[in-house]
Formats: C-alpha cells, structure tokens, sequence
C-alpha cells in the first residue's frame, strides 16, 4: 500500500519558468512531509519540510504548499535553473516517529 | 563538513557470498538509518538506530540480513548469503533527531551493490 504517491513519474519545465511537482498522502496521522532532490550516483539532499500545522513554507526559490484537507502537496520551483534537473521525492513522516516514507519520485527536466 | 560516508561505493559479488555495507554518519548525529533502493519498491527504510539501538527493524526483508552499530560513528548493514535479488543500492543516512520530529535525514551516496 503506497502511502506516499507522485502520480507524475516526470516533468519538462522551460529554464525560467515554474516547476510544480505534486505529492499524495493517504495517512492523515503524517506530521512531517519533506522534499529530496536526487542526481544520478549521489545519495538524496534534502530540499525543505513542512509540518503539518502550516499550509506554506518558503525557502529562496522552493516553496511547498500543504493542502491537509485534500492530502496533497507540491513543490514549486521559480524561476527553474538548469541545475534542478534531478529526480525529486516527497516523503513523510509519522507523529512520534523518525521514520520516513518516501514517494517513488518525479524526474525534472529543466529546457535551456 | 564531511557527511555520511558509505563504503564501499561499489561491490559485485557472487551469490552466496557475504556482503559487508559500512557506514560513518555525521559526528553528533544520533539516530542512523539503512534505505534500499529499487526498481521495483522504490526507496523504503530497512532498519533505524538512534542511540546506536535499534528501534524498528519491521523493514528487513529476510533473517539474510542484519544491522549492527556498536558505537556513535559506525554501522554495518551484512547480508548473508547474499542472493541476486538484493542487487539494489543501499543507503545510509543520519540524523539528528529531537523530541518534536521532523528533522531531515542526511544521505550517503550509497553503495551500489550487484549480486550474480
């Protein structure tokens, strides 16, 4: 049972522009969410978190919305550089627990 | 800041044999985690420590493998024997974890593993 979903296994955004990657939940008890970019042959590096009292979190170019109510969630990344071109996961993270659950990923392709 | 360290970065064994994963997390983190990453399943947690004690191990697959970290700045994942399909890339990261959550984990860059 996939907990965490990104439906969207990848996206094509023109440099400059906004890249808008979408996250699902099905667990309402999730306390934390967390973004991860991934390159090839490196480890995740983690992006930004939100807990689930707030709706927006912004930090430089990354902001990531919560909508609790609809169990959804998205990254926005304005203006798009060629440098985000990497496979981006949404995880999560239950009340009292370290552990996290991770979607299966989206694969960003910023256009020069 | 050096961060996790994995080693080795690479291994290819044959099947049967005993495979070592190692890991360094960062100096003051204490709660450690091993990730498998597939095809298939995606990234999903095998095992975490904090205060070099296990405390959920639901995600190993198989008796095969086992986790140990007997000190603040070392763990192994080992897995025998080792069988074709645990070829994947295994993951280990840190934290430094407090009583309200959320923290960020901090990855290695894993160690790709492949099983003839």
């Amino acid at each position: 049972d996939q907990q965490v979903k990104q439906n969207s296994p990848s996206l094509s955004v023109q440099e400059g522009r906004i890249s808008i990657l979408n996250c699902d939940y099905t667990n309402s008890m999730f306390d934390y969410f967390l973004w991860y970019k991934k390159y090839p042959a490196e480890g995740p590096t983690f992006l930004i978190s939100i807990s689930s009292i707030k709706d927006k979190n912004e930090d430089g170019r990354f902001t990531v919305f919560l909508n609790k109510s609809a169990k959804h969630l998205s990254l926005h990344i304005v203006p798009s550089q060629p440098g985000d071109s990497a496979v981006y996961f949404c995880a999560a993270i239950l009340r009292g627990n370290e552990k996290l659950t991770f979607g299966t990923g989206t694969r960003l392709t910023i256009i020069p | 800041d050096a961060g996790v360290i994995q080693s080795p970065r690479h291994e290819v064994t044959e099947m049967g044999q005993e495979v070592t994963l190692r890991c360094k997390p960062i100096s003051g983190h204490n709660s450690l985690f091993w990730y498998r990453q597939t095809m298939m399943r995606g990234l999903e947690l095998l095992i975490y420590f904090n205060n070099n004690v296990p405390i959920d191990d639901s995600g190993m697959p198989e008796d095969r493998f086992s986790a140990k970290m007997p000190n603040a700045s070392f763990s192994t994942l080992k897995i025998q024997p080792s069988e074709p399909r645990d070829s994947a890339v295994y993951f280990c990261a840190s934290s430094l974890a407090s009583g309200g959550g959320g923290q960020p984990q901090h990855f290695g860059d894993g160690t790709r593993l492949s099983i003839l």
